[in-house]
């Protein structure tokens, strides 16, 4: 399967803990971007890459959020000190700058709940 | 104004039916436009992109307003299968490159 994956599909925390996903986009992508989702509402834009390179953060990504793509290929996001508001689904899509389409493919996302 | 606006619904419509859904956005400096369609608990698929000359894929056809500030999708002969949430998106043109969702619109396709 060549598609965008993410891992794990499912995680349940404690509020004040610590979560890390990981997203692995389309390989000949080189720009990967992280979202977040609740019921009844369309994606948030939090961040998104180009290569290793963080090119932009919503204002809704706190000091709590932290993403990073070492290497250009997989990529990272930690939430630390979990809260309750933080229960989303978390997508990552990926897509390429080099064809001028900007069309982006999602994973199947990671659903966090903050107990 | 949210950047971009779409009536969430829900449309009901039976089996056959043609179906519009309209997108709103707020800047015009925007430049890439797309629909997106998402199953229940699934993620955003890709339906089509949106061209400034219109563009149709089978049932699905989509087109830009830019003087009016909007996209649309038509869904021709409507099928079971369509019953979905269509996402709109919209890009802003140079520097900042963040895509912007719009809330959905909730299609039920009934027999």
């Amino acid at each position: 399967d060549t598609g965008v994956s993410q891992d794990p599909r499912h995680k349940i925390t404690k509020r004040g803990q610590n979560v890390t996903f990981r997203c692995d986009p389309i390989s000949e992508h080189n720009r990967l971007y992280w979202y977040r989702q609740t019921l009844g509402q369309g994606p948030e834009f939090l961040t998104y890459f180009q290569n290793e390179a963080q090119l932009e953060k919503s204002r809704l990504l706190s000091d709590r959020f932290s993403a990073e793509r070492p290497k250009g290929s997989f990529s990272t996001l930690e939430i630390q000190r979990t809260e309750q508001g933080d229960s989303a689904m978390y997508l990552c899509a990926s897509s390429s700058s080099g064809d001028g389409s900007y069309e982006q493919y999602f994973g199947p996302g990671t659903r966090l709940t903050v107990t | 104004r949210k950047e971009v606006e779409q009536d969430p619904g829900p449309f009901n419509v039976p089996e056959g039916a043609t179906v519009a859904f309209n997108c709103t956005y707020s800047n015009s400096a925007s430049q890439s436009f797309f629909w997106y369609r998402q199953d229940c608990r699934k993620e955003p698929k890709l339906l089509m992109s949106v061209y400034s000359s219109g563009n149709e894929d089978g049932r699905f056809t989509a087109q830009l307003n830019r003087a009016s500030q909007y996209i649309s999708l038509l869904i021709r002969d409507s099928k079971l299968s369509d019953s979905a949430t269509y996402l709109c998106v919209v890009i802003l043109s140079g520097g900042s490159y963040i895509p912007t969702f719009g809330r959905g619109t909730s299609l039920i396709v009934h027999p």
